[in-house]
């Protein structure tokens, strides 16, 4: 099984749905985030939490709202989507300090909202 | 990111050696990644160099590091179709929880 898991890959949905993109993890780690890819753009993190009860705004956070279950499970929702939030969307986790083993990606989940 | 920079696009022909180049701009990276993206997968980290260093290599990965310039590239020797792919610059501190990405390479080998 993948260290980190996302669900689902792929989802097309209406404007104005709400959508849930689920996020679960094996690694242990404590930190977790999520992260917006758009072409020509790179990654943008969209929220990211310290553990279940630290949950900060990252870069573009307008739009989406997260929930952290357990230290093992963080969600992102997004309450009413429109077009715009039409992207790839990567959960990723990261133990305690950062170094060049930090981060472990998901595989992504394709949201498109038409 | 905003703060790490990257041409969008590379083309290169199967067997010839690969250059991407990446620049940033925070003085306090102490690490700078490189991640390959294949297509329909997550980002995997293909090599990494502390900002200590001024090259390192890795197979047929060496990774170059100008910290004056505050330049960073990548360079993939004899590229093969597997090498195909978008590559990720991104930097970080060691301390720190966030990683800032470039807008990512696409790399194309034809034959």
């Amino acid at each position: 099984d993948a260290d980190v898991t996302q669900t689902p890959r792929n989802r097309i949905t209406k404007t104005g749905k709400r959508i849930m993109l689920e996020c679960s993890q094996t690694k242990g780690h404590d930190r977790m985030y999520w992260y917006r890819q758009d072409p020509g753009l790179g990654l943008q993190l969209i929220y990211y939490s310290f553990d279940v009860k630290d949950i900060n705004k990252g870069e573009i956070s307008d739009g989406y709202s997260v929930s952290r279950q357990a230290q093992a499970k963080f969600s992102l929702s997004l309450e009413s989507a429109i077009p715009n939030q039409t992207a790839l969307y990567f959960c990723a986790t990261s133990g305690d300090r950062g170094g060049p083993l930090g981060y472990t990606f998901g595989s992504g989940t394709r949201l498109t909202v038409v | 990111g905003e703060d790490v920079e990257q041409s969008l696009f590379l083309s290169v022909r199967e067997g010839d050696s690969s250059v991407i180049n990446c620049t940033y701009t925070d003085s306090s990276s102490t690490y700078l990644y490189w991640y390959k993206q294949e297509p329909g997968a997550g980002l995997q980290l293909l090599t990494y160099i502390f900002s200590n260093m001024d090259m390192k290599q890795d197979q047929r990965l060496t990774v170059l590091l100008n910290k004056k310039d505050k330049h960073l590239s990548l360079r993939i020797a004899d590229t093969q179709t597997g090498d195909s792919a978008i590559y990720f610059c991104a930097e970080g501190a060691y301390n720190d929880y966030k990683l800032s990405f470039g807008a990512g390479t696409t790399v194309t080998v034809r034959a």
